[in-house]
């Protein structure tokens, strides 16, 4: 089994609707990302977790909200999809100063 | 303000050639950098990293080295195979917290020909 899983894997959704990201990791780690790819731009930090009472937004937060359900859980909610959303979204877990995290699989998010 | 930049989109080698992926970075606070390596459809990997007291680093086919006056850093891939074909993110977590947060260049695509 992966250390971190995402679901879905992939998801078309409505602009307007409301969409959850869900990531479940198994690293014991106690921080946790959110993260966006977009074509030419890398990855951008969403949000991100040290703990479960611990939560604080990253570069391109507007527009997004978190939950930390447990040391485990970390979901990610789009309240109003909108076609600008479009991307790849990565959950990641690290407790390495040196930097090194560990990745999901990734979710592709359509907003249409 | 990008605080680690890729300059190259995309690279094209033959197999068992030298590659040389290139990342410049502009905080001269960042003590280690990372290279990650993606294949479609998976998440980012890590594959090799280097402490900023160090000016080279390596493992098997893979060597970074880390030019801190000139703030780049480079990796190596010798030789080459196809299986390397992947994007190559070059990053180093932020000095700024204890939050560990990663800071990402654009990606570097890399396709070795058979």
């Amino acid at each position: 089994d992966a250390d971190v899983t995402q679901t879905p894997r992939n998801r078309i959704t409505k602009t307007g609707k409301r969409i959850m990201l869900e990531c479940s990791q198994t690293k014991g780690h106690d921080r946790m990302y959110w993260y966006r790819q977009d074509p030419g731009l890398g990855l951008r930090l969403i949000y991100y977790s040290f703990d479960v009472k611990d939560i604080n937004k990253g570069e391109i937060s507007d527009g997004y909200s978190v939950s930390r359900q447990a040391q485990a859980k970390f979901s990610l909610s789009l309240e109003s999809a909108i076609p600008n959303q479009t991307a790849l979204y990565f959950c990641a877990t690290s407790d390495s100063r040196r930097g090194k995290a560990f990745f999901g699989q990734g979710t592709r998010l359509t907003v249409v | 303000d990008q605080q680690v930049k890729q300059n190259s989109p995309s690279l094209s080698v033959q197999e068992g050639r030298i590659s040389i992926l290139n990342c410049d970075y502009t905080n001269s606070m960042f003590d280690y950098f990372l290279w990650y390596k993606k294949y479609p459809a998976e998440g980012p990997t890590f594959l090799i990293s280097i402490s900023s007291i160090k000016d080279k680093n390596e493992d098997g086919r893979f060597t970074v080295f880390l030019n801190k006056s000139a703030k780049h850093l480079s990796l190596h891939i010798v030789p080459s195979q196809p299986g390397d074909s992947a994007v190559y993110f070059c990053a180093a977590p932020d000095p700024m917290d204890s939050s560990y947060k990663l800071i990402f260049g654009s990606g570097t695509r890399l396709l070795v020909r058979p």
